[in-house]
Formats: C-alpha cells, structure tokens, sequence
C-alpha cells in the first residue's frame, strides 16, 4: 500500500535525551514536513523539505533536528534543548505540480516525557 | 508572512442543519487552499482544495468550500450535517512555488471543533 508511515505510534523520553521519530512514503512525494501539535493549539511547523539534502525551519524549529538523505525519508530529532517535547507529532509530504498539491499525512507520533 | 485565522475555537449544530466553519488567509499572490478534518489521536484527512479555476470547490463527505479572494476567506460549508461529521477542522494555505522564499510553505490554522448533535 501506499502512504506514509510515522513510527513509532507512542514514544516515551527521559528527560535530557535525544529521541528520532521516524517518517517515511512510498508515494514518490517530493516535499515533507514536520508539525508539532498541542491542544487548542492547531499544528505548528516545526521543518520541511523541498528536495533531497536540503530543509528550511518553520515557525518552532528551536529544539528539532531534520536530515533529508533520501526522497522517502525525513526523521525528526527532538534534542534535550527542546524544553517543552510532550506533543503528538504529525508528519506530512506532498507532490509538487498543478493538481497533486494537497498533503498526505501519516498518523502521528505521541511523545510524552517521563 | 503567511497567516491563517478560523475565528471560531467550536461550531455546534444541530443534524439536518447547515454546517458552516470559517477560514480567512493573508498571502501574498494566489494561494493554494485546503481544507482538512481530524478525527481523535489520528493524522489529518484531506477534504478538498482550492488551486485555480471556479470558486466553488466541492470535496469529500458531501463538503464544499468558497473562495473569496475579495475577502480572502475560505468557508467550509455542508448543507445537512451529521453526527459522524463531529471532529477537528483545519483550514491550510500553501504558497505556490516561485513567489517568496518561503515557497511551499504548509501554514494551519487553529483549528475548529466541530460538535454535531442528533
């Protein structure tokens, strides 16, 4: 099938340390971002990617670490400098071009510090 | 900067009645716009667009949304709500490629709980 997969489902983080969430499609999409979700909050933008090797901050990018080595993939570091992670974690990828333009989203990621 | 505002943090209504949810935009230039709904702990499900062309975009689940670019809004309407349509909207503007350079931006609004009641 395709679709884009975010793993794992729920994450838990100790204090103080690093954690890599995982996104990945198969639907041959060409841009990938990250938003970061809390409630009555909306999504915020965390990072996103146009092509491969290369990424912009979006609006919170303070804390978050992306890399885009390859077109299916696009994991987001949460570093221990990011004070507040507890959220649910979205991530989303889109065809450029004049139709396919909408975003396809995988199903999320709840982090909780612990 | 790119900006998208739906004023109401809930919509209650009634099943059988129309639904409405509001969406206004500040972009520079012709926006791409979309709506999206969210059902608990899930990921976004994408409703329809508005790219070019007519005004009136109808999309999924019996949905349908009008741009305004005079006063550049977005509404998501539905003419008889149902209970199963209770859950998370999103309005979404994009900026299409070559204007700024912050091109291909995905910027969500708040978001509106929508409450059907049978």
């Amino acid at each position: 099938d395709g679709g884009i997969t975010q793993s794992p489902k729920y994450l838990f983080r100790k204090e103080g340390q690093n954690v890599t969430l995982s996104c990945e499609q198969n639907l041959n999409h060409d841009a990938m971002y990250w938003y970061r979700q809390d409630p009555g909050q909306g999504l915020r933008l965390i990072y996103y990617s146009q092509i491969v090797n290369d990424f912009q901050k979006g609006d919170i990018a303070e804390g978050y670490s992306v890399s885009r080595e390859k077109k299916e993939s696009f994991p987001l570091t949460v570093t221990s400098a990011q004070k507040n992670p507890t959220a649910f974690y979205l991530c989303a990828s889109y065809r450029q071009g004049a139709r396919n333009t909408e975003a396809f989203f995988g199903q999320g990621t709840r982090l909780t510090v612990v | 900067a790119q900006s998208v505002a739906q004023p109401e943090d809930q919509v209650n209504v009634a099943e059988g009645n129309p639904l409405t949810v509001k969406c206004t935009y500040s972009v520079s230039g012709n926006p791409y716009l979309f709506w999206y709904v969210q059902y608990p702990n899930r990921g976004l499900q994408f409703l329809l667009k508005y790219i070019t062309g007519d005004n009136l975009v109808k999309g999924s689940y019996g949905f349908e949304a009008e741009f305004n670019k005079s006063q550049t809004s977005f509404h998501l309407k539905k003419p008889s709500a149902l209970v199963s349509d209770s859950a998370l909207y999103f309005c979404a503007v994009r900026v299409p490629p070559g204007r700024t350079d912050s091109w291909g931006k995905l910027q969500f609004g708040a978001g509106t709980q929508v409450v059907v009641t049978p």
